[in-house]
C-alpha cells in the first residue's frame, strides 16, 4: 500500500488560507468517505482535526475545513495563525481494511 | 476524555522481540478499535495494524507479514503490540490511537514510545 501523496511544504502569511492536497487511489481516498487529517508539533502525537472528510472533532477551530473530489482530499486552513505551523497528515481507510497516511506537509507560517 | 499512557523508551539489539503497552482510562475500552503506527525519526506517519477486541479482529499491514502482533487485555484496559526479529529500520517511535470500533479514525493517542535497534 503506498502511502498518499502530499506535497512536502505549503507556506503562508498570517491571515492568509492555505491548502493542502491529499492523493490517492480509487482503492483509498476514492472508494470512501473515511479520509481524516491530523496535525502535529515537532516530538508530541498526531492530534485528529479532520474526520470523515469534513467533520471537525468537538474542540478544534472552524479555520479548519476539509473536502474531498475524487481521489484527491483536501485540508484548508483560513485565517493562518502562527499556531497553525505543524507538519499534517491526511489518512483514508482502505478496499483492504487497512489504514493509509498520507506523505506528510509542513506548514510554514512566514 | 480518553487517555493513553505507554511503556517507556528501549533499546534493542537487531534480531531481539520488543513489546510496547498501551493503558487506556476515562473510556470504555470495550468498545474501542486499537491501532498501532509508528514514525522514524523525521519521517511520515506509517499505519502498522489494528484490534478490535469486542469483535475478535485483528488485521495488520502486510508488510510486517507476521513479525507483528496486536493484542489486548479487556480486564486491565490495556493493548500490546509485539515485533519481533528488529532490524535497525524498525527505530522508531511507536503510538496506539484509539477510537469507536465503528468509526475510521484514529481519535485519541499515545505519548508515544521510542524504539532504538542498535547493535
Amino acid at each position: 500500500q503506498s502511502a498518499l501523496t502530499q506535497p512536502a511544504s505549503v507556506s503562508g502569511s498570517p491571515g492568509q488560507s492555505i491548502t493542502i492536497s491529499c492523493t490517492g487511489t480509487n482503492y483509498d481516498v476514492g472508494a470512501y468517505e473515511y479520509v481524516s487529517w491530523y496535525q502535529q508539533y515537532p516530538g508530541k502525537a498526531p492530534k485528529l482535526i479532520i474526520y470523515d472528510v469534513d467533520n471537525r472533532p468537538s474542540g478544534v477551530s472552524g479555520r479548519f475545513s476539509g473536502s474531498k473530489s475524487g481521489t484527491t482530499a483536501s485540508l484548508t486552513v483560513s485565517g493562518l495563525q502562527a499556531e497553525d505551523e505543524a507538519d499534517y497528515y491526511c489518512s483514508s481507510y482502505t478496499s483492504s481494511s487497512t489504514y493509509v497516511f498520507g506523505t506528510g506537509t509542513r506548514v510554514s507560517v512566514l | 476524555q480518553i487517555q493513553l499512557v505507554q511503556s517507556g523508551a528501549e533499546v534493542k539489539e537487531p534480531g531481539s522481540s520488543v513489546r510496547v503497552s498501551c493503558k487506556a482510562s476515562g473510556g470504555s475500552f470495550r468498545s474501542y478499535a486499537i491501532r498501532w503506527v509508528r514514525q522514524a525519526p523525521g519521517q511520515g506517519l506509517e499505519w502498522m495494524g489494528r484490534i478490535i477486541p469486542v469483535l475478535g479482529i485483528e488485521n495488520n499491514a502486510r508488510k510486517f507479514n507476521d513479525r507483528f502482533a496486536i493484542t489486548a487485555d479487556k480486564f486491565t484496559s490495556t493493548a500490546y503490540m509485539d515485533l519481533n526479529n528488529l532490524r535497525s529500520d524498525d527505530t522508531a517511535t511507536y503510538y496506539c490511537a484509539v477510537g469507536d470500533y465503528n468509526d475510521f479514525r484514529f481519535d485519541y493517542w499515545g505519548q508515544g514510545t521510542l524504539i532504538t535497534v542498535s547493535s
